[in-house]
Order: structure tokens, then sequence, then C-alpha cells
């Protein structure tokens, strides 16, 4: 079964630092899609980012940017020049197939200023 | 662009009264819908999604049921609410598989 970790359930930085959030997956497919989603306290879940599988260059969205180790299974988030909008809680997710996207516990991420 | 509906926003139901819960998408045909839940401090657990009008899936096996009477709409009912139902549920829309946009959510208390 797919399974997804994230081991980091808080973590607290400075405004303008640069932070990086972890995540371990599990999956037995060689093609999926894997993705960070953004909580706010309004609660609505935002996409933040997504990586294919079979693409080894890491995906990479403004100040948002993935580094995706597929031997490894790990997919890291990390964030530049952080602000005080990037207060949320974070979601690593797994898609494979059957319609299922599978999430990690979240890591509550708190920007200081 | 599209856009997606969920009400109410908030809702408190006492032990053993039914609930319905409605989605609505704008802004595109034949969406995939989900429906999610999510416990406090916890991640997001899947609990029905839908390819189409009348077609749903179940991924937990519970109180709750789910129905698509119309291509953008999509319904979470339960006749009977148990204290364990209560959390934060969210519907999603996604015209691929891999690839999910979610609606602001309903707080659901029950007492």
């Amino acid at each position: 079964a797919q399974t997804v970790t994230q081991s980091q359930p808080e973590m607290s930085v400075q405004e303008a630092e640069t932070v990086t959030l972890s995540c371990t997956y599990d999956t037995s497919e060689s093609n999926y899609y894997l993705f960070w989603y953004k909580q706010p306290p309004s609660r609505q879940m935002i996409l933040v980012i997504r990586q294919e599988a079979y693409k080894q260059q890491n995906a990479t969205e403004n100040r948002f940017s993935v580094n995706f180790q597929k031997a490894a299974k790990s997919f890291s988030l990390k964030i530049s020049d952080s602000q005080l909008g990037d207060t949320a809680m974070y979601f690593c997710a797994l898609f494979q197939g059957a319609q299922k996207l599978v999430f990690g516990q979240g890591t509550r991420l708190t920007i200081n200023p | 662009s599209q856009t997606i509906h969920q009400w109410p926003a908030t809702l408190v139901q006492p032990v053993g009264s039914p609930l319905s819960l409605e989605c609505t998408v704008e802004g595109t045909s034949n969406p995939n819908l989900y429906w999610y839940r999510q416990a406090a401090g916890r991640g997001l657990q899947l609990l029905f999604y839908s390819v189409g009008i009348g077609q749903i899936s179940s991924e937990v096996p519970q109180n709750l049921s789910a129905s698509r009477p119309q291509d953008r709409q999509f319904i979470l009912s339960s006749k009977k609410l148990l204290l364990s139902d209560s959390g934060f549920y969210l519907c999603a829309w996604g015209s691929t598989a891999y690839e999910q946009y979610f609606g602001p959510g309903t707080r659901l208390t029950v007492t």
C-alpha cells in the first residue's frame, strides 16, 4: 500500500529565511505524481507544486521548489525568501492511479516576523 | 475559470440527525469529483469519488453516502449522524485524475 510520511510536525523560521519541508513515500509503481498542498488558517487546500515521477528535473514555482529523489523516495519542498503569508499547514501527497490522492499528516509551518 | 462551491460553511448537528452537504463546480464539464474528510490536526482521507453522473465509488465503509445528481453537483449525506462524523469536509474537482482542486470546506460538529 502506498504511504506518505512527513516527519516534521512543526517548523518555525524567520521571515526571509529559506525552509525545507521533508516528505518520504512508499509505492511499488514506477509512474506516479507527487504534490505539495498548502492549507492556510482558512483551511482551503491550495495546490503549491506538482512533480511527475518520470521527469528528472525538479519542479519550480516561483519561490517554491522541490528536491525529488526517486531512488530514495524522497520529495522535499523548499520555500525561499519565506513570507508571513506562507504560514500554513503543508501536506505532501502521492497519486498513483485509481483516483486516489494519499496525504501525509502535514507539517505546520510558522513564519515569524 | 473554474470555481468550486461548498455549503454550508459551518454546521452543528445533533447525533442521530440527517446530513446533506453540497458541492458544485462552475466553469467545466464532466469533472471528476471527490469528497474528503479531515479530522482535527490530521491529513485528508478520501471518502468518495465520482467520474460521472450516477457513478460513485466509496473508499471507506461508514455512515456516509454520496450522490451525483447532476454533472457538476456532488452531495454527501447521512441518515443518522454519529459523533465520529465530526470533522472538516472538503470537496475537490479535477479534469484529470491526478490533479485535484479543493473547495473551501464545511466544518461539521456533531453534538
